[in-house]
């Protein structure tokens, strides 16, 4: 069975800090994908995210950092020099090998930067 | 990624009655997709929405109860029927893009 687990309920920090959010999962599939999606308050799914469980090499796109490690089957996370327009509640998700699988979310973690 | 919008964005629902969710997408997309979220939970995948055939609903939903149409590649909508304030949640509809699922942005929905 595919599971996503974010065992951070919520998370706050003041703004410039560097903050990690942490997504384990289970899955029987040798080839997955695993997501980040943001969901600020307006309610919309922001997709930020997709990784294929090939490529474990760790991605940066400007303040945002993540680190997939197979060994530990972690995706997790970092936004360094938190900003007050981070604060969202943030989804793992996981899905099988196809486009067309659906998508197992995480529980999220609530994200509140302060000024 | 294509632009998708929801109507109504918000309502707020007497128990016993049904309400219509519009999703709309600015392109053709083979498979759609429609999601609850109740108040502080996850996503949940209620039913995959292929045009041209019937929905394919989860385990724990039903088509009498969440009875959806897909009437061309642009177009989906939802109804949530005889609702209980149980129901109240976000219904989101997402589409199948290049990468990943895309989503609209979510009817908040109060049931009362």
């Amino acid at each position: 069975a595919q599971k996503v687990t974010q065992a951070q309920t919520e998370i706050s920090v003041v703004e410039k800090e560097d903050v990690t959010l942490d997504c384990v999962y289970e899955t029987r599939d040798t080839t997955y994908y695993l997501f980040w999606y943001k969901q600020p308050p307006s309610g919309e799914l922001v997709f930020l995210i997709r990784r294929n469980s090939f490529d474990e090499q760790n991605e940066i796109s400007g303040r945002y950092s993540w680190n997939f490690q197979k060994s530990t089957s972690s995706f997790n996370f970092t936004i360094t020099a938190s900003q007050v327009v981070d604060s969202a509640v943030y989804f793992c998700a996981l899905s099988g090998p196809y486009n067309t699988d659906k998508l197992i979310f995480g529980t999220g973690t609530r994200l509140q930067v302060f000024p | 990624s294509a632009v998708i919008s929801q109507k109504p964005s918000r309502d707020i629902c007497q128990r016993g009655t049904s309400l219509t969710i519009q999703c709309q997408v600015d392109s053709q997309v083979t498979m759609m997709f429609w999601y609850r979220q109740q108040p502080g939970q996850s996503l949940t995948l209620i039913a995959t929405a292929n045009q041209g055939s019937e929905a394919t609903y989860e385990s724990g939903f039903v088509i009498d109860k969440f009875p959806i149409s897909r009437p061309n590649l642009t177009f989906s909508t939802l109804t949530v029927s005889n609702m209980s304030p149980e129901d109240s949640s976000i219904y989101l509809c997402s589409v199948l893009g290049e990468e990943t699922q895309y989503f609209g942005p979510g009817t908040r929905l109060l049931v009362l």
